[in-house]
C-alpha cells in the first residue's frame, strides 16, 4: 500500500498569510495526487486533482505542485473561509490512501 | 447540480448488518465510478470501496474485505454498501463520492454526499 505523509499536522496562520502544506508518498505516484478540504461538521470538498488542476469553482488562491513523491498545496493569501483541515490523497493504485490531514487554524 | 444523498445509517450491534444507499442525481450515473469513504469520530478520511461504471470491477480496503460489499443499480442511479459482521471499529460517517477518470482507471473524487453515521455498539 502507498503511505501518504502530510506535514505539518496543524498550523496557525492569519488572514492574508501564505500557507504551504506538504505531502510525501511512500513511492512514486507520478501525478496521481489530489487535495481535499474539510470544514468541521461538513463533507470533504475536492480542491485539486492531477497535482495542480483545480476543480470547478475552487478559488485561484489555491495551487498545487510537485511530482513523484513530494507534493505541495499552497494557499497564496489565506481567507477566513480557508480555515479547515486539508488532506492529500493518492490515486495511483488501490487501496486509495489519504494523508493524515493538516488542520489550518486561526492565529 | 450534482447531488449525492446517503441514507441507511444508524445504531447496530456488533456482528450486525446494515445497508447504506446513495441516491445520485443531475448527472449520467452510469458513466462514473462510485465510491464510499468513511471517517471515524475525530479521525481522518479512509477509503472503503469503489465500483466501476458498469459494476464489472470492485475494490475494497483490506479491513472490510469479506464483510462489506459495494454494488450499484444504474437504472435507479444508486450505489449501495452492504455491511455485515460489523465491528466497533466500523463506527464512522460514511460518505458517498463520485469519481472521474481522465485516462485508464485512475479515478479521483469530485463530488461528495453529506454522509450517514453508522454506530456499532451494544
Amino acid at each position: 500500500d502507498i503511505q501518504m505523509t502530510q506535514s505539518p499536522s496543524s498550523l496557525s496562520a492569519s488572514v492574508g498569510d501564505r500557507v504551504t502544506i506538504t505531502c510525501r508518498a511512500s513511492q512514486d505516484i507520478r501525478n496521481f495526487l489530489a487535495w481535499l478540504q474539510q470544514k468541521p461538521g461538513q463533507a470533504p470538498k475536492s480542491l485539486i486533482y492531477d497535482v495542480s488542476s483545480l476543480h470547478s469553482g475552487v478559488p485561484s488562491n489555491f495551487s498545487g505542485s510537485g511530482s513523484g513523491t513530494d507534493f505541495t498545496l499552497t494557499i497564496s493569501s489565506l481567507q477566513p473561509e480557508d480555515f479547515a483541515t486539508y488532506y492529500c490523497q493518492q490515486y495511483k493504485s488501490f487501496p486509495l490512501t489519504f494523508g493524515g490531514g493538516t488542520k489550518v487554524e486561526i492565529q | 447540480e450534482v447531488q449525492l444523498v446517503e441514507s441507511g445509517g444508524g445504531l447496530v450491534q456488533p456482528g450486525g448488518s446494515l445497508r447504506l444507499s446513495c441516491a445520485a442525481s443531475a448527472f449520467t450515473f452510469s458513466r462514473y465510478w462510485m465510491n464510499w469513504v468513511r471517517q471515524a469520530p475525530g479521525k481522518g478520511l479512509e477509503w472503503v470501496a469503489s465500483i466501476k461504471e458498469d459494476g464489472s470491477e470492485k475494490y475494497y480496503v483490506d479491513s472490510v474485505k469479506g464483510r462489506i460489499t459495494i454494488s450499484r443499480d444504474n437504472a435507479k442511479n444508486s450505489v449501495y454498501l452492504q455491511m455485515n459482521s460489523l465491528r466497533a471499529e466500523d463506527t464512522a460517517v460514511y460518505y458517498c463520492a463520485r469519481a472521474r477518470t481522465d485516462y485508464a482507471d485512475y479515478i479521483y473524487f469530485d463530488y461528495w454526499g453529506q454522509g450517514t453515521l453508522v454506530t456499532v455498539s451494544s
